[in-house]
Formats: C-alpha cells, structure tokens, sequence
C-alpha cells in the first residue's frame, strides 16, 4: 500500500491567496483527519471526518479554514484567504473503522510558509 | 483540564546507552495512551497503545509501561537508527479526541 498520499509536499503563498491541501487516504480506512504542526502549539486535531462526513470541526481555527470530503478516497484543506499565521506543516491521517483513534496512519505532510 | 506533559524535551545518549522518555498526564478517565515516532520530515508513526495501568507493550527496543499518572518509553541498547521524536498521546473517556504532548527529541550518537 502506498500509505496516505498528501499534496503538495511543500508550499509557498503569499498572504491573501488561496491554498488548498489535498489528502487521499489509505484505501479501505474510513476516519480521517486533518492535523496542523507547529513548533509552538505542537500537533493539533483541525477536523475528523468518519465515512466522508465531517464529524467535529471543532479545532478548525476560523472561517477562512474550511474541509471536504467528497468521496472516500479524497480530502482537501482549504484556507482562504490565507495568513503569514497559518505557516506551519499539515498532515492528514486516516484509521481503519474499529480503530478510528487508535492507531492512525499519517501521510508526509505539507509545509506551508505564507508570506 | 486534560493535558499531557513530556520530558525531557530533548535527550542525548551514546549507542548502547539505554535509558527512558516520560509522559506524564492528567485526565478525567483514561481511554488509552498512545507512542508514536516522528521523524524529521515525515507524519507521526504509531507505536503502541496502553489502556490500563500495569499493562506494558514491547516492540524492538522500546518498551512502553503504563501507570494512573505516567508512562515510560524505555529504550534499551538504542542505535542511531532510533534517533526521532517521540511524541504522547492520550484519550480521555469523555473525549474522542487525542490529546498530545511535545515530544521528546532523542538523539543517539554513534
């Protein structure tokens, strides 16, 4: 398996534009979730969704954040209009269905800076 | 308020020097505990999963135990290859959610 395929790996905006994540996950595992890493705040859960639906946004930080799930083996993070505060890496994970937060695959991430 | 708490932030051991990584949280009811390994430039790896204390779980040379405040990664004998940050985790009954620690960022030089 190829494991959780994110891209771009890497990318550089300037603030104001449009960026958006995309996140395929492994087939057959129906939880995702959306992560942001930084050196200050550490890991943190954006979104969960379990069977393409979103189920907590809760840690999305604001309405220039948003998520969508189309189908089961597709995801994209979208942040619109974009901050020099959103740089930081973002991962994506998925879960097989009985161990939705147990063990959970992460993909390599996407570095972004924002100017 | 939930939380977890690691230490120490950053370790240095010789090849063969084994030693220890702590988690220590507070919770309102554990679901479980998780170990997972970050290397530079790549996701969070996940390496076990403790859900009671006294319950231990091995893999190589690491060895997680548990405790009702604390958990311990030993590593024994560890090679450069184990160098990578160790991150905690923990779920709480009342909450799905993970909740991480900082990681410990362990170098073993050869």
């Amino acid at each position: 398996d190829a494991g959780v395929i994110q891209s771009p790996r890497h990318e550089v905006t300037e603030m104001g534009q449009e960026v958006t994540l995309r996140c395929k996950p492994i087939s057959g595992h129906n939880s995702l979730f959306w992560y942001r890493q930084t050196m200050m705040r550490g890991l943190e859960l954006l979104i969960y969704f379990n069977n393409n639906v979103p189920i907590d946004d809760s840690g999305m930080p604001e309405d220039r954040f948003s998520a969508k799930m189309p189908n089961a083996s597709f995801s994209t993070l979208k942040i619109q209009p974009s901050e020099p505060r959103d740089s930081a890496v973002y991962f994506c994970a998925s879960s097989l269905p009985d161990r939705r937060f147990n063990e959970q695959f992460f993909g390599p991430g996407t570095r972004l800076t924002v100017l | 308020e939930d939380q977890v708490t690691q230490s120490p932030e950053a370790l240095r051991l010789q090849e063969g020097e084994s030693s220890s990584l702590n988690c220590s949280y507070t919770v309102s009811g554990l679901r479980g505990l998780f170990w997972y390994r970050q290397d530079p430039g790549k996701g969070p790896e996940f390496l076990f999963t403790l859900y009671s204390a006294g319950e231990e779980k091995e893999k190589e040379r690491l060895k997680a135990t548990l405790t009702k405040k604390e958990s311990f990664l030993h590593i024994t004998a560890p090679k450069p290859e184990d160098s990578a940050t160790y991150l905690c985790a923990v779920q709480a009954m009342s909450n799905y959610q993970l909740i991480w620690g900082a990681g410990t960022k362990l170098i073993i030089k050869p």
